[in-house]
């Protein structure tokens, strides 16, 4: 069966520092990759979407990157973190067949200071 | 532009009865929907679908009624447990040229769910 990790559960980081967080899906291959923020009292927004190993596609325009280096594997960073970064990060994958419906990781709660 | 609105941002129902949760969309677009139920601190857990070809699909306690006209969505539990009290976010999905989406989903800011015993 298909699994999806995200790491770490809760980040805790200082304006002006660099971010990474990283996803990987196991159990199939040439996902479709997404990763989504919720901010407070708001829904899930999409930030980045990924159909293969190095194609990057962004939603909105933000301080944050995505990279797709291995197949299976999704890389959400910042070279310097804002405060408007704070958030729940969540990573998910969707069958390149089907595209729906998405399963999502457990997130990343990333608090800025 | 919010294109996939949940206007309660809370529901209280009682346990055996039914909870009804609504969405409503403005994109015509939108061609696929789903219901996810998330609990604090993990991620959203998918529950049920529905293509814009139907009306009405169900499983289990669970139903979603799709009414293309007004668009509008709903989701019924039924009957209600407490287990179920979470938050319930709608998404909506349209394909884009080429009849292609990559799966891209809009969500609404969810509502929130308590069942009581």
């Amino acid at each position: 069966s298909q699994t999806i990790h995200q790491w770490p559960a809760t980040l805790v980081q200082p304006v002006g520092s660099p971010l990474s967080l990283e996803c990987t899906v196991e159990g199939t291959s040439n996902p479709n990759l997404y990763w989504y923020r919720q901010a407070a009292g708001r829904g899930l927004q999409l930030l980045f979407y990924s159909v293969g190993i190095g194609q990057i596609s962004s939603e909105v325009p933000q301080n944050l990157s995505a990279s797709r280096p291995q197949d299976r594997q999704f890389i959400l960073s910042s070279k310097k973190l804002l405060l408007s970064d704070s958030g729940f990060y969540l990573c998910a994958w969707s069958d390149p067949n089907n595209n729906q419906p998405q399963h999502f990781g457990d997130g990343t709660r990333l608090s800025i200071l | 532009d919010q294109q996939v609105k949940q206007n309660s941002p809370s529901l209280s129902v009682q346990e055996g009865r039914i909870s009804i949760l609504n969405c409503d969309y403005t994109n015509s677009m939108f061609d696929y929907f789903l219901w996810y139920k998330k609990y604090p601190a993990e991620g959203p857990t998918f529950l049920i679908s529905i293509s814009s070809i139907k009306d009405k699909n169900e499983d289990g306690r669970f139903t979603v009624f799709l009414n293309k006209s007004a668009k509008h969505l709903s989701l019924h539990i039924v009957p209600s447990q407490p287990g179920d009290s979470a938050v319930y976010f709608c998404a909506a999905s349209a394909r884009g040229a080429g009849g292609t989406s990559y799966g891209k989903l809009t969500f609404g800011q969810g509502t929130i769910l308590t069942v009581h015993p």
